[in-house]
């Protein structure tokens, strides 16, 4: 059984670009969350995707928006990136919307430098 | 949403015994209590849940008052590597993700 993996693992940008992140769910699970991690802070939801839908989404401006495939896999993109984009980007998947106990599996993150 | 607190940071010697308390005041009757570790650079590991009472399982154990406004997490006999981040999580166990809300969690220091 494998675990989430990310790519890329580090990425550097400069403002006003765009950038996808990317994200592989464990095995059997088909719910796929993203979360931002700023230094020294605990990670804030994004939003969640369900077979593919949007399903639940944090306080984040449209230019942050995501993807499910069929297999579960899951991209984030983020446009026109600003300096505060800078953080830890994270992945966590799930067997349901609720998960086993709401528990979540995360992946090692990408760390995403804006310049 | 309850919202949590916890101490920012603890330090602890190793082989000592762990305990990081978290406050909930707010907790409702469906929320169940959850517990994260956070390693630098990782993603967040899920540690253990708790409804009321006592929970324990072969990494912690996870205690619960009778009014649930506060948990506490008990790591025995801890390590250097337990060295790293504790988040408290308060939530509905069947909600989706959008209803997690991570705060800023307890940086625990193991010292030899």
């Amino acid at each position: 059984e494998t675990g989430v993996t990310q790519s890329p693992t580090h990425l550097i940008k400069t403002r006003g670009q765009q950038v996808t992140l990317r994200c592989s769910s464990q095995s059997g699970h088909n719910t796929v969350s993203w979360y931002q991690q700023a230094l020294g802070q605990g990670p804030q939801f994004i939003f969640q995707y369900y077979r593919e839908e949007e399903n639940g989404r944090g306080n984040f401006p449209p230019r942050f928006s995501g993807l499910q495939f069929p297999n579960y896999s899951s991209e984030l993109n983020v446009n026109a990136l600003e300096l505060d984009d800078s953080a830890l980007y994270l992945c966590a998947s799930s067997h349901t919307r609720g998960g086993r106990d709401n528990e979540q599996f995360f992946g090692p993150g990408t760390r995403l430098t804006v310049l | 949403l309850a919202k949590t607190t916890q101490p920012i940071s603890m330090d602890s010697y190793e082989g000592q015994e762990v305990n990081i308390t978290c406050s909930h005041n707010n907790i409702a009757t469906n929320d169940y209590i959850t517990w994260y570790q956070q390693f630098p650079s990782q993603g967040p590991r899920f540690i253990i849940q708790g409804y009321k009472t006592k929970v324990t399982n072969e990494v912690a154990s996870l205690f619960i008052p009778a009014d649930r406004k506060s948990s506490t997490l008990s790591l025995p006999r801890v390590s250097l590597s337990d060295t790293a981040v504790y988040y408290c999580l308060v939530g509905d166990r069947y909600s989706s993700a959008s209803k997690i809300i991570f705060g800023s969690g307890t940086r625990l220091s193991i010292r030899p």
